[in-house]
């Protein structure tokens, strides 16, 4: 089963809004990163966020982290059609070094 | 600077055809990994190379095997494709663990 499963598997909102998704996962975890797909191309990394961080900020991102839920979050602010593309947070499984990708949120941004 | 090329970019395989996925970082990256994504989903793991000499079964390595050749290449083989393994496969690579990974374009493959 996968680590990671997102929701909502899909988003769609007006240009100018916020987007937030989230992540859950299931190990205990160094830490968890966010990552983009553009239609299909390969995943470029956003942010990662460590286990002793709660909040991190990377221009229009905002990710938290909450080890307790294990769980995760990341908003993109004033969104634009241009981030337009899928989401995805992956981990490493605890002790391995397999890297776990999650579901992803397919995030579509109307101008 | 390439980063992680990946070849074929496309491939179309008869049932019971074997072939052998390529890919090849620039980084000097210990681990290298391979995903295959399906349509409107998310990325699982076939097998992993923490670093040169080492390959482990990812989430979903029945029907492949791979070669960690050196440490710049790491290679997938289908030996008897089938059309459940119609799929995008990505190879990446990364430092290490807890670092973040950098990913090919990926391999569009169908077998009919």
């Amino acid at each position: 089963s996968q680590q990671g499963e997102e929701d909502p598997q899909a988003l769609s909102i007006q240009e100018g809004e916020n987007a937030t998704m989230n992540c859950s996962y299931k190990t205990s975890i160094n830490n968890l990163q966010w990552y983009r797909q553009n239609s299909g191309r390969g995943l470029v990394h956003l942010i990662l966020i460590r286990s002793n961080e709660r909040e991190k900020h990377s221009g229009r991102l905002r990710v938290t982290l909450d080890t307790s839920k294990k769980s995760s979050s990341l908003l993109i602010t004033a969104s634009r059609a241009a981030d337009t593309a899928s989401y995805f947070c992956a981990t490493d499984d605890s002790g391995t070094y397999k890297y776990i990708f999650g579901t992803g949120t397919r995030l579509k941004v109307l101008a | 600077n390439a980063g992680v090329t990946q070849t074929p970019k496309f491939q179309v395989l008869k049932t019971g055809q074997s072939m052998t996925l390529q890919c090849a970082q620039d980084m000097n990256h210990n681990s290298m990994y391979w995903y295959r994504q399906d349509p409107g989903m998310g990325l699982r793991l076939i097998y992993y190379s923490a670093s040169e000499g080492t390959t482990d079964k990812g989430e979903v390595p029945n029907g492949y095997n791979v070669s960690r050749l050196n440490k710049r290449e790491f290679s997938l083989r289908l030996e008897s494709a089938a059309p459940s393994q119609t799929s995008v496969y990505f190879c990446a690579s990364r430092r290490g663990a807890n670092t973040e990974a950098f990913f090919g374009q990926g391999t569009r493959l169908t077998v009919v």
